[in-house]
Order: structure tokens, then sequence, then C-alpha cells
């Protein structure tokens, strides 16, 4: 079974800063998928980015970007320039790839969360 | 983009009473839809993983009799809370796999808000 991990329930920081959300995960897997996701006060889930394991280049999406770190099994989120619309609950999440057969595809295993408060 | 839709938003039952709740993708086709339970500041928790024309697949420790899930078509999914009590009162959310997405990627309804007087 897939952990993920998240060591951070609170983080805050001043618009226009940067920050670093932290996750770490345990899997036997060797082909997966790791997700960032943003709740909003809506309630809403927002897939933020993704990143494939077998990928070295750590995926970016404008503001946002990961340091992934395969062998370390970490998966970190950095927000550049934060805005106040990035205020949110953040969940680090694992998926494995599918297999034939494979019973568990498209499961996410989601980390225990990180509420980011961003203070103008 | 994909879009996923639930019904109810928000609903209020008595205790005793059953609920149901839907999750329709509108613009895609999806063979499988996960249902979750979500308490607040808290996490997603897998309750099942619903497959167009087959029985829902449990995780472990959810009663499959309280809640019973339908997917009866490509595009809409039925999660019913069975004898509602109060402790199921939750925020629950689903999302759906595109037949069609090479990506892999779920699609999250908005979630509805069950509460159980």
């Amino acid at each position: 079974a897939q952990t993920v991990t998240q060591s951070q329930p609170e983080m805050s920081v001043q618009e226009a800063e940067t920050v670093t959300l932290s996750c770490t995960y345990d899997t036997s897997e060797s082909n997966y998928y790791l997700f960032w996701y943003k709740q909003p006060p809506s309630r809403q889930m927002i897939l933020v980015i993704r990143q494939e394991a077998y990928k070295q280049q750590n995926a970016t999406e404008n503001r946002f970007s990961v340091n992934f770190q395969k062998a370390a099994k970490s998966f970190s989120l950095k927000i550049s320039d934060s805005q106040l619309g990035d205020t949110a609950m953040y969940f680090c999440a694992f998926m494995k790839q599918a297999n034939a057969g494979g019973t568990s595809y498209g499961k996410l295993t989601f980390g225990q969360g990180t509420i980011l408060t961003v203070h103008p | 983009g994909a879009v996923v839709s639930q019904h109810p938003s928000w609903v209020i039952c008595k205790s005793g009473t059953s609920v149901k709740i839907e999750c329709r993708s509108l613009d895609f086709q999806a063979t499988t839809m996960f249902w979750y339970r979500q308490f607040p500041k808290q996490s997603l928790m897998l309750m099942a993983t619903s497959n167009e024309g087959s029985k829902a697949t449990y995780e472990q420790g959810v009663e499959k009799d309280k809640f019973l899930i339908n997917h009866a078509s490509l595009t809409l999914s039925t999660l019913t809370v069975t004898s509602a009590h109060p402790e199921d009162s939750s925020f629950y959310i689903c999302s759906a796999r595109d037949l069609q997405d090479l990506w892999d990627e779920q699609y999250f309804g908005p979630g509805t808000r069950l509460t159980v007087t």
C-alpha cells in the first residue's frame, strides 16, 4: 500500500513571496504519478501540477513547480509570486500507473493536506 | 475542459432516511468514477470505486449496505446513503476518469454537503 505524508498542517506567506510545501511518499511501485491538488474555500478540487515518475525533469506550470526526488521519495511544491487566490488547502497525491489486470488503477492516495494562507 | 457535476450541492435529511447523490460527467464518458468522503479540514478518504455496468469496489471499513453505489451509465454514478445518521454528515466528492484521456487525470465534482439531523 502507498502512503503520502504532508508534515506541514498550516503555512502562511506574504503576497508576492515564495513558499514551498513538503510531501513525502512511500511505495514499492516503479511506475506512478504524483499530483498536487488545490482545494479553495469553494471546496472544488483543482489539479495544480502532475509529475510522471519516469521523468527526471521537474514539472512546472507557470508559478508552480515541483522538486521531485525519486530516490528520497520526496515531492515538494514551490509557489512563486504568491497571490491571494492561492489561499487554499493543498493536497499531495499518489497514483499507481495502470498495468494489465490491475485493480487499483486510477485510485488516488492523498496526503493529510496543508492549509496555505497568503497574506496581503 | 472536462466537467463533472454533483447534485444536490447541499442536502439536509432526518435521521433514518435515505439520500441519493448524483455524479455526472457532462462532456465525456467515464468508465470509472470514485467516491470520497471529507471531514472539515481533513483529507479526502476514498470510499469506493464505481465501474460502469459492474459492482462497486469498496475500501476497507466502508459499509456496502449503508453506502449503495450504482454506475448505471457512462455518465452517471449515484451514491445512496441509507438510514442516515448524524455521524454520516460529511462532504462527499466524486471524481471521474475520461475514457479518452491519455493522462490518467481524474476530474472532480464540486462536492455535496450532507447534514443529517
